[in-house]
């Protein structure tokens, strides 16, 4: 079955950017889509069909999606934005979530 | 503003069965696929099963598939899921989300409900 595997964790301090990547086989051929969650909340779509951004996300937001990797920029942080994120793609009659990033802002 | 309210959950033993509605208002229901995901409390999404807008494609992870069963009414606007031959594993929060676009093409999951948690335990 595809897998999708992003890092345990990401540390961004405030203002500068964090990068989060997502890898799966020949993923830059499927559309790939982010998440948002934070504790006792439920997911927010933050980016979607690689690098559209929801109306009501931030332009901090961006993402890209090319080759074995999507990732998702976040620039200029915000102590708001710590959260877990999860990418997501379709392969094959299925929809697949990454594995999950825990991002902390210091 | 688009909401969706998930209800059926609770506690079942294992081998029984158990049904999720979600109840969807604020948008053109049958104009959007729709899914469950479910999440272990503390661990990661999973995608669980998914109707297109008029439940001509229906897809299923392969860890229920043969035992869940997706369906949707547009009439009433709302969302299923039929469990059956439960197993502890799949004791999570269960979901109910609305799909950016008609058919089940992974373009992304746009509203989320609030859950309702399932445990499954004897």
């Amino acid at each position: 079955s595809y897998e999708l595997t992003q890092p345990p964790s990401v540390s961004v301090s405030p203002g500068q950017t964090a990068s989060i990547t997502c890898s799966g086989y020949n993923l830059g051929e499927k559309y790939a889509c982010w998440y948002q969650q934070k504790p006792g909340q439920s997911p927010i779509l933050v980016i979607y069909q690689d690098t559209k951004r929801p109306s009501g996300i931030p332009g901090r937001f961006s993402g890209s999606n090319s080759g074995n990797t999507a990732t998702l920029t976040i620039s200029g942080t915000q102590p708001m934005d710590e959260a877990d994120y999860y990418c997501q793609a379709w392969d094959t009659s299925a929809y697949v979530f990454g594995t999950g990033t825990k991002v902390t802002v210091l | 503003e688009v909401q969706l309210v998930e209800s059926g959950g609770g506690l079942v033993q294992p081998g029984r069965s158990l049904r999720l509605s979600c109840a969807a208002s604020g948008f053109i229901f049958d104009d959007f696929a729709m899914h469950w995901v479910r999440q272990v409390p503390g661990k990661g999404l999973e995608w669980v099963s998914g109707i297109a807008w008029n439940s001509g494609r229906i897809g299923y992870a392969d860890s229920v598939n043969g035992r869940f069963t997706i369906s949707r009414d547009n009439a009433k606007t709302s969302l299923y899921l039929r469990m059956n031959s439960l197993r502890p594993e799949d004791t999570a929060l269960y979901y109910c989300t609305k799909d950016i676009f008609a058919a089940l093409a992974g373009r992304g999951f746009d509203s989320w409900g609030q859950g309702t948690l399932v445990t499954v335990s004897s």
